[in-house]
């Protein structure tokens, strides 16, 4: 199947600072990558949805200007966590969907997820 | 918006026993997809098993079986013969005509050995 990877997989920071995520596809194009936000115990939460070339579509209550998502080329999207907080501290997790011919279900294939600590 | 929801927080199973967790979802949409996730410890989200809408049939994976109930709005999933490895959260999920996924709030699964 196809491969999504994340990194940092793991990454403590201070305050204030800003963390940039990334996510690739490693063995087809994705024209669309999720992002989401999973606390302890609790489910996904989409935060939005980026297309190649063109800007970022945040779910609601998601701040744009503190959550940076850029989606560069077809196999590359960043996260960056700009000023972090301690409440910022959660599990993030991006998915990317294929051009179509990677499944006929038009599958979204998770990565691995990166555990960001905001001291 | 679409709405996913897993009455279930936690079950149990005896391994080798079957289990059925429970999903059930809100939509006016007509055509759709809906998916089992499965999350480990390592909290990799790995794809159980896929439904379309539109297909009448349930479907399934080896172990894992659906029954779909689209005029009830309802997703089970059927695990026979539980294994060990089993042990996850599983999370129902629900597939816009916009692409979007929209997730349960998932099912703690234990397996008893």
């Amino acid at each position: 199947g196809a491969v999504v990877s994340q990194h940092p997989s793991w990454v403590i920071c201070k305050s204030g600072t800003s963390v940039k995520i990334e996510c690739r596809s490693l063995d087809f194009q994705a024209t669309t990558m999720f992002w989401y936000r999973q606390f302890p115990k609790q489910s996904l939460m989409l935060m939005a949805t980026s297309n190649e070339g063109s800007k970022a579509t945040y779910e609601q209550g998601v701040e744009k200007d503190k959550f940076l998502i850029n989606h560069a080329s077809l196999t590359l999207s960043t996260l960056t966590v700009t000023s972090a907080h301690p409440e910022d501290s959660s599990f993030y997790i991006c998915s990317a969907r294929g051009q179509g011919g990677t499944s006929g279900y038009n599958e979204q294939f998770f990565g691995p997820g990166t555990r960001l600590t905001v001291l | 918006a679409q709405t996913v929801t897993q009455s279930q927080p936690e079950m149990s199973v005896q391994e080798a026993e079957t289990v059925t967790l429970s999903c059930t979802y809100d939509t006016s949409e007509s055509d759709y997809y809906l998916f089992w996730y499965k999350q480990p410890p390592s909290r990799q989200m790995i794809l159980v098993i896929r439904q379309e809408a539109y297909k009448q049939q349930n479907a399934t994976e080896n172990r894992f079986s659906v029954n779909f109930q689209k005029a009830a709005k309802s997703f089970s999933l059927k695990i026979s013969d539980s294994q060990l490895g089993d042990a996850a959260m599983y999370f129902c999920a629900y597939r816009s005509a916009g692409n979007q996924f929209y997730f349960g709030t998932g099912t703690s699964l234990t397996v008893i050995p």
